[in-house]
Parts: structure tokens; C-alpha cells; sequence
């Protein structure tokens, strides 16, 4: 199963709401990502898990909150986002390698509105 | 700091004509990988080719061929007879030894007509 799922395709949320993104991989990956993809643009690194702890937060606003219950679960807590918070979020998986770097694989994303 | 180029915005080409995507990279570390990815409109990022430091053996996939060149820091991605389904956007990315961090390219949009 070489495959990267994320729940819902779709959100759309008011600025007062609290939801959720769900990512799930079952490739035996112990590395997980989260992206923010606008428009036009090359996706950002948002979040990095390596053995379900937390290695990388690129000065995320605390308006989202990761999560990342086991190796093959990733949550995204979304709360009081704006506007501009609205953009294809995807999630990526990738073996953890001591002397080599792999490819990451991606989910097929959530495409987030605020209102 | 890492830096990847993709200078074509955007191409648009005729079917079964042959289209080369441009990437060059900029990075101090003398360990690291380049990827293309491929994004249709679907939105998943879907993983085509990955390349270390030092394997500069070009390669070829189908229709699907890269030429890595150390000496002018590039990466070239070429899709021979080119068919609709290509139309995509497509990324280069670069990440140094160590690092966790993909610095992808602004990505060329490819439009295949018919």
C-alpha cells in the first residue's frame, strides 16, 4: 500500500470554528509532513514528525495545532483561522534514512476555506 | 541557504512534441537529492524521480528522462512525445544531507493541446 489519505477533499469553516484535518499512511513510514499550498505556489513546509515527535515547526501560527497520535496518524487542528488561512493543505510521508534522504509521498490534500 | 529555479513559468506545447522542463539549484553541502514531482489538477503531488550528489547517470523512464549535470547545477526533466495526461505542474525540489526540509522550485505548468 504506497498510498498517503487525508480527510475531508474539501472545508470550509468560519473564522469562529474548530475542525480537524486527518492524514493516514501505512507504508511504515516514521516521517510525516504537513504542507500549505496556495495558488500558484510551491508548497510550504508547515510541520515535520520524526517518530511522532515534533522536529520541525516553521514559525506556524498557534492557530494550528499538529498532532500525531502514532506512526500512522498525522492531525492538523484548525482554530480561529482567517481569510487568508484558506489554501490546499497536504499532508506527506517519507522512511526515515540515517545516510540517505527519501522521497516524500503525498496525500491528494484538503482544500480549506474560511469565511 | 538552498535555492531551486525553474526560469519557465509556463509552457504550452502541442501533442507529441518533445518539451524540456529547466531546474538549476544552488547549494554549498556536496551531499544532497533533487526530485521532480508532478502536480495535476487534482492537486496530489505525485513523486517522479529522486537523484543524489553523486549519481550523475541521466535517466530514463517511458516517454520520462532527466539530465543531471553537476557542472552547470541543473536538473532537466524531458518528456518525449508529450500527450495530454502530462498537463500538470511540476516541481523541482532540492534537500542538503541531514535536512528534513524540501526547497521546492515555483514549478512550471505544462499545458499539452490537443
Amino acid at each position: 500500500d504506497t498510498e498517503v489519505t487525508q480527510t475531508p477533499k474539501h472545508l470550509v469553516m468560519g473564522m469562529t470554528n474548530k475542525k480537524s484535518l486527518k492524514c493516514e499512511q501505512h507504508m511504515g513510514h516514521r516521517a510525516m509532513y504537513w504542507y500549505k499550498q496556495k495558488a500558484k505556489k510551491p508548497p510550504e513546509l508547515m510541520f515535520v514528525y520524526s517518530y511522532e515527535k515534533l522536529s520541525i515547526n516553521e514559525s506556524v501560527p498557534s492557530r494550528f495545532s499538529p498532532e500525531c497520535p502514532n506512526s500512522s496518524l498525522l492531525n492538523l487542528h484548525l482554530h480561529a483561522l482567517q481569510p487568508e488561512d484558506s489554501a490546499l493543505y497536504l499532508c506527506a510521508s517519507s522512511q526515515e534514512g540515517r545516510n540517505s534522504y527519501n522521497e516524500q509521498f503525498f496525500g491528494p490534500g484538503t482544500r480549506l476555506t474560511v469565511l | 541557504a538552498q535555492k531551486v529555479t525553474q526560469a519557465q513559468t509556463e509552457i504550452s506545447v502541442v501533442e507529441k512534441e518533445d518539451v524540456t522542463l529547466d531546474c538549476v539549484y544552488e547549494t554549498r553541502d556536496t551531499t544532497y537529492y533533487l526530485f521532480w514531482y508532478k502536480q495535476p489538477p487534482s492537486g496530489e503531488l505525485v513523486f517522479l524521480i529522486r537523484r543524489n550528489s553523486f549519481d550523475e547517470q541521466n535517466e530514463i523512464s517511458g516517454r520520462y528522462s532527466w539530465n543531471f549535470q553537476k557542472s552547470t547545477s541543473s536538473f532537466n526533466f524531458t518528456i518525449t512525445a508529450s500527450q495530454v495526461v502530462d498537463s500538470a505542474v511540476y516541481f523541482c525540489a532540492l534537500v542538503i544531507q541531514g535536512a528534513q526540509k524540501l526547497v521546492f522550485g515555483q514549478g512550471t505548468r505544462l499545458t499539452i493541446n490537443p
